[in-house]
């Protein structure tokens, strides 16, 4: 049981490109998120997938798409990178049986755009 | 007003130390507050929950809610340099299990 997953680790970008960030979890939980984290920001949730077929905008959602490709994948999409969007990228999820607010995360994304 | 507010730090103690963490929240329906824990270069992770109002105790950490002020506190004793990391309050807001989080702290305890 790996839990969360996500690919790359690691990931440097110029301006203007463009990559997807995959997530994936083997726990069969219906809600899964994307965040971002910045120092003195704290998590800041980019999109949410409450259930499969499903997506919501969060706080911060300008300059990235997700798809909930399936219950077990959730991938976000950075269509134009900026500098601004150099950040360490968590995916999470939970299921509401484990209890309101029990959300696990992958180990993260640390993206840097050039 | 965020809906959820915590003091950055850093927040440095010697071993053994009695550890207080504080956040305070901005609307009083909120019932489920946790604190999650994280590692450096790691994703976080639950280490506790506690729903409306009181004290719950889990080994050496303890939770506190205290709705008439809006304060969450977290307290560890017998602090351990295993507890160094970042500790994040959040809120469960009720919709779609989201949760708003604060800035998170970070804790060293030195040996």
């Amino acid at each position: 049981n790996a839990g969360v997953t996500q690919t790359p680790k690691f990931q440097v970008l110029k301006t203007g490109q463009s990559m997807t960030l995959q997530c994936a979890q083997d726990m069969n939980h219906n809600s899964m998120y994307w965040y971002r984290q910045d120092p003195g920001m704290g998590l800041r949730l980019i999109y949410y997938s409450a259930s499969e077929g499903t997506t919501d905008k969060g706080e911060v959602p300008n300059g990235y798409n997700v798809s909930r490709l399936n219950k077990r994948e959730f991938s976000l999409r950075l269509e134009s990178a900026a500098p601004s969007q150099t950040s360490v990228y968590f995916c999470a999820s939970s299921v509401r049986d484990r209890g309101p607010g029990t959300q696990y995360f992958g180990p993260g994304t640390r993206l840097l755009v050039l | 007003q965020k809906e959820v507010e915590q003091d950055p730090g850093p927040l440095s103690v010697p071993e053994g130390a009695i550890v207080s963490l504080n956040c305070t929240y901005s609307n009083s329906a909120f019932q489920y507050f946790m604190w999650y824990r994280q590692y450096s270069r790691k994703g976080p992770e639950l280490l506790m929950y506690t729903y409306s109002s009181g004290n719950k105790e889990d080994g050496r950490f303890t939770a506190q809610v205290d709705k008439s002020s809006k304060y969450i506190s977290l307290f560890i004793r017998d602090s351990q340099p295993s507890d160094s990391a970042t500790y994040l309050c959040a809120i469960y807001t009720g919709a779609n299990s989201k949760l708003t989080f604060g800035k998170g702290i970070t804790l060293s305890v030195r040996p």
